[in-house]
């Protein structure tokens, strides 16, 4: 267990829909990444947020926005889907934003769009 | 090309065989992670190489930062090391690129 938490594990849900998932990190640790794993594309970063500001941007698609909250749990936002958003989505967290910092993965919530 | 490139892509060893999975990168960088994904999805981090080597019990991992290149080694490989690996680079703008994964499945 990493420490790390999301919710839902699942989600099915419809095109043109949207959703929210959820990441608390690991007590202590400031910075939160989110990353979507598809079959046909692998892993791929989306965004990071540190102690609440974004500090880096990926691949993340404009439909597709996060924050993170005060208490450093974090949210990312899928809206208008379409089925391709078909994926697991892992959020993990490390102490400070540092590349130099191990990362802690949750668990992933797998989304599935119909 | 990618900018990740892990070989092999899939490895099939017997219990006890050295293993050697490579990463090589074209973008200069910060960092560079090993992880691990089990059969069910987890995703462990196994390794955080900005050079040199390391090692952490059967597992060692080494990064030349000049020809741009890590290597992952198992020793004395167990079916239970049966596992994804994936390599991921941090960049100078501290965005994470991965590698597609080596697929390693060791036999009894």
């Amino acid at each position: 267990d990493s420490g790390v938490t999301q919710t839902p594990k699942h989600l099915i849900t419809a095109t043109g829909q949207r959703v929210t998932l959820r990441c608390s990190p690991r007590s202590g640790d400031l910075s939160v990444y989110w990353y979507q794993q598809s079959l046909d594309q692998g892993l791929q970063f989306l965004i990071q947020y540190y102690n609440g500001e974004e500090r880096a941007k990926g691949n993340i698609l404009e439909r597709f926005s996060a924050q993170q909250f005060p208490d450093l749990h974090s949210e990312l936002n899928l809206s208008s889907l379409e089925l391709g958003d078909s994926a697991l989505y892992f959020c993990a967290s490390s102490v400070v934003a540092s590349p130099y910092n191990e990362q802690f993965f949750g668990p992933g919530t797998r989304l599935t769009v119909l | 090309k990618n900018e990740v490139e892990q070989s092999p892509q899939n490895l099939t060893a017997q219990e006890g065989e050295f293993i050697t999975i490579n990463c090589s990168y074209s973008v200069g960088i910060s960092a560079l992670h090993w992880l691990q994904q089990h059969p069910g999805g987890g995703i462990v981090s196994l390794f955080m190489l900005s050079s040199g080597k390391k090692k952490h019990g059967r597992l060692i991992a080494t990064i030349n930062i000049q020809e741009k290149h890590s290597s992952l080694h198992i020793t004395a490989s167990h079916p239970r090391d049966s596992a994804v690996y994936i390599c991921a680079v941090m960049n100078r703008d501290d965005k994470i690129i991965f590698g597609k994964g080596t697929r390693l499945h060791i036999l009894p």
